[in-house]
């Protein structure tokens, strides 16, 4: 079955430095990932896909299928990347047809002033 | 953007009772629709999928009969717990993606509290 992995629970860096976010996935499929991103009081919404290899608000993030990871980067943390964020994996159902989506539990980045 | 409505935002009701959820998606056709359930603390847990006319597809250990998912149009799904208890409260979250599309799309949620 399907997995996505996000080691870290919390991640606490100064304004300034740089970020990482990790993410690792399993998945016999062929990968489509995803970062979510949640704001305190806010609904989940998607930062970046890797299809689109787009940059989101300085966050990029690269599919490495070798090390089955898709870490997110950020080189200047900004005090409002403080957030939620969510690692998803697209996966298709035994059968074909239908799609799911999976994530990981989440890494709460906390950018100190 | 594409946008969903949840509704509603919040739930207080005796044990017993059964709730229903109502996920919207306001400007596009969702083919596909996810339930997901979100304990404190913790990640978002799927708990099934409903593709609009079709039968929901649960997963392991969500119990069909309990949580009651209906997908009668493009633009509506809808999540019932049946003869809910206490350790239902949690919070509760739709989803949507139109067809062909990758990107998901989410309600605010859903706080339930069965006391």
């Amino acid at each position: 079955a399907q997995r996505v992995t996000q080691p870290e629970k919390l991640l606490s860096v100064f304004k300034g430095a740089p970020v990482e976010l990790k993410c690792n996935y399993s998945y016999s499929g062929s990968p489509e990932l995803f970062w979510y991103v949640q704001y305190s009081r806010q609904r989940l919404q998607l930062l970046l896909r890797h299809i689109s290899r787009e940059s989101i608000k300085g966050f990029t993030a690269d599919l490495n299928k070798g090390e089955t990871s898709f870490h997110l980067k950020k080189p200047f943390a900004q005090e409002e990347d403080s957030a939620m964020y969510y690692c998803a994996l697209r996966f298709m159902y035994s059968g074909g047809g239908a799609d799911g989506l999976t994530f990981g539990k989440g890494t709460h980045l906390i950018i100190q002033p | 953007g594409a946008v969903v409505s949840q509704h509603p935002s919040r739930v207080i009701c005796k044990s017993g009772t059964s709730v229903k959820i109502e996920c919207r998606s306001l400007d596009f056709q969702a083919t596909t629709m996810f339930w997901y359930r979100q304990f404190p603390k913790q990640s978002l847990m799927l708990m099934a999928t409903s593709n609009e006319g079709s039968k929901a597809t649960y997963e392991q250990g969500v119990e069909k009969d309990k949580f009651l998912i209906n997908h009668a149009s493009l633009t509506l799904s809808t999540l019932t717990v049946t003869s809910a208890h206490p350790e239902d409260s949690s919070f509760y979250i739709c989803s949507a993606k139109a067809l062909g599309q990758g990107a998901m799309h989410f309600g605010d949620g859903t706080r339930l509290s069965i006391l």
